[in-house]
């Protein structure tokens, strides 16, 4: 089936530092977009991707949406502790009548004040 | 604005044991969805429903996992009967009509232990 590969796994951060995760696929979406979940909650959406090529900023965080439509890297800049959680990219896939979530298998993001 | 609610929170059954989850979308939303999250892993979608009909079931274990969605606001999933691998935690989402540009909203799940 189809894969997102997302890089790094984890990471172990100091407090003030910029972070940098991305994301890539063998196939081309139209969509990309990016979740943090934390302990014992569900994803929330941080920031949606619609056109290649795209930069978008929300806050500390910035997502690109790569020209090919295989890539999308996410940076958070100067991190601080409530960053902690695992981010995630997910794609929509437009299978039938509605789309649905495809999503990576998450980086791990640790902050040390 | 109330966000997705799940029950149970949390659990622990033995294997060929049967388990319920319940989960009542955001109001007025159509769309609903139930995830699986294997620990390390990101959600699967397993079912969705758009109002009390299934849009995509294909990735459903249709052999021990049923849904329904009976009146289109809250939904049931049940996993009978249990195996080890059903290990996870169950997302609920919905969203308001369930189009490609439509935020899904993420329930805090149900972590199930299946012992």
């Amino acid at each position: 089936g189809q894969q997102l590969n997302q890089s790094p796994q984890s990471m172990f951060i100091q407090e003030g530092e910029d972070v940098s995760m991305n994301c890539t696929s063998s196939s081309i979406f139209n969509t990309w977009l990016w979740y943090k979940q934390e302990p014992g909650e569900g994803p929330v959406l941080l920031i949606a991707l619609y056109k290649a090529g795209e930069l978008t900023s929300n806050g500390r965080l910035t997502a690109q949406f790569g020209i090919t439509r295989k890539d999308s890297f996410l940076n958070i800049s100067a991190s601080i502790p409530s960053d902690v959680g695992i981010y995630f990219c997910a794609v929509m896939n437009y299978g039938g009548s509605q789309g649905n979530l495809i999503f990576g298998k998450g980086t791990k993001l640790s902050v040390k004040p | 604005e109330a966000g997705v609610a799940q029950s149970p929170r949390y659990k622990i059954i033995e294997k060929r044991q049967s388990v319920a989850f319940w989960c009542n979308p955001i109001s007025g939303h159509a769309t609903l969805y139930w995830y699986q999250q294997i620990l390390g892993q990101g959600p699967k979608l397993l079912i969705q429903f758009q109002n009390n009909g299934v849009v995509d079931d294909s990735q459903l274990p249709k052999d021990r996992f049923s849904a329904e969605r009976l009146k289109g606001v809250d939904s049931t999933l049940k996993i009978q009967p249990a195996k080890l691998e059903d290990s996870a935690v169950y997302l609920c989402a919905s969203s308001k009509r369930g189009m490609g540009l439509d935020e899904q909203y993420f329930g805090p799940g149900t972590r199930l232990t299946v012992t």
